[in-house]
């Protein structure tokens, strides 16, 4: 039973335009909700996260916006690269509880072009 | 800063061979992951160590799989015999800290294996 889920695999966005990423959770425990990127053949890189206590984070171009009464999660890319063509993971922890494990969704595809 | 280094980055085996995977963490970082990476998957977590102890393995399948990290820096992952299904990318990923809270985890480049 997938307790993050990415249900888009892929999405094309033209340069320049707003990229939407989107995920649902299903473990109301979670608390802490990261998002990863991924080259081919590198391992992920940390891109931002937000607490369960926040509905909203910003770090330059990239926005993050939870809804915790729907269990959904998205990543918003203002304007989108060429270069933020990547695969995005969302992953959630259970903060106060776990040892910080991360639950990862199976992943966007995300192409963006010039 | 050095990332985290993992060897060797591609492995061709058999089914029924064994197989073994090295990581080096981030210098300083007490925590240590094994994730497997199934094509089309996100990374799902196979063990947790805290220095040299393990935090938790409950995904890790012990029948085949065993990890150590005998002095709390270095690590290896190994799985014997391998299976068709165990195909996938493994990562080793560090943090500074775990244990109660979240600590920004950094991954290595994995290891992609394929059974044949």
């Amino acid at each position: 039973d997938q307790q993050v889920k990415q249900n888009s695999p892929s999405l094309s966005v033209q340069e320049g335009r707003i990229s939407i990423l989107n995920c649902d959770y299903t473990n109301s425990m979670f608390d802490y909700f990261l998002w990863y990127k991924k080259y081919p053949a590198e391992g992920p890189t940390f891109l931002i996260s937000i607490s369960s206590i926040k509905d909203k984070n910003e770090d330059g171009r990239f926005t993050v916006f939870l809804n915790k009464s729907a269990k959904h999660l998205s990543l918003h890319i203002v304007p989108s690269q060429p270069g933020d063509s990547a695969v995005y993971f969302c992953a959630a922890s259970d903060y106060g509880g776990s040892q910080g494990n991360l639950i990862f969704g199976k992943g966007t595809k995300l192409s963006v072009k010039p | 800063e050095a990332g985290v280094a993992q060897s060797p980055r591609y492995k061709i085996i058999e089914k029924r061979q064994s197989v073994a995977f090295w990581c080096n963490p981030i210098s300083g970082h007490a925590t240590l992951y094994w994730y497997q990476q199934i094509l089309g998957q996100g990374p799902k977590l196979l063990i947790q160590f805290q220095n040299n102890g393990v935090v938790d393995d409950s995904q890790l399948p012990k029948d085949r799989f065993s990890a150590e990290r005998l002095k709390g820096v270095d690590s290896t992952l190994k799985i014997q015999p391998a299976k068709l299904e165990d195909s996938a990318v493994y990562l080793c990923a560090s943090s500074l800290d775990g244990g109660r809270g979240w600590n920004e985890q950094f991954f290595g480049p994995g290891t992609r294996l394929t059974v044949l």
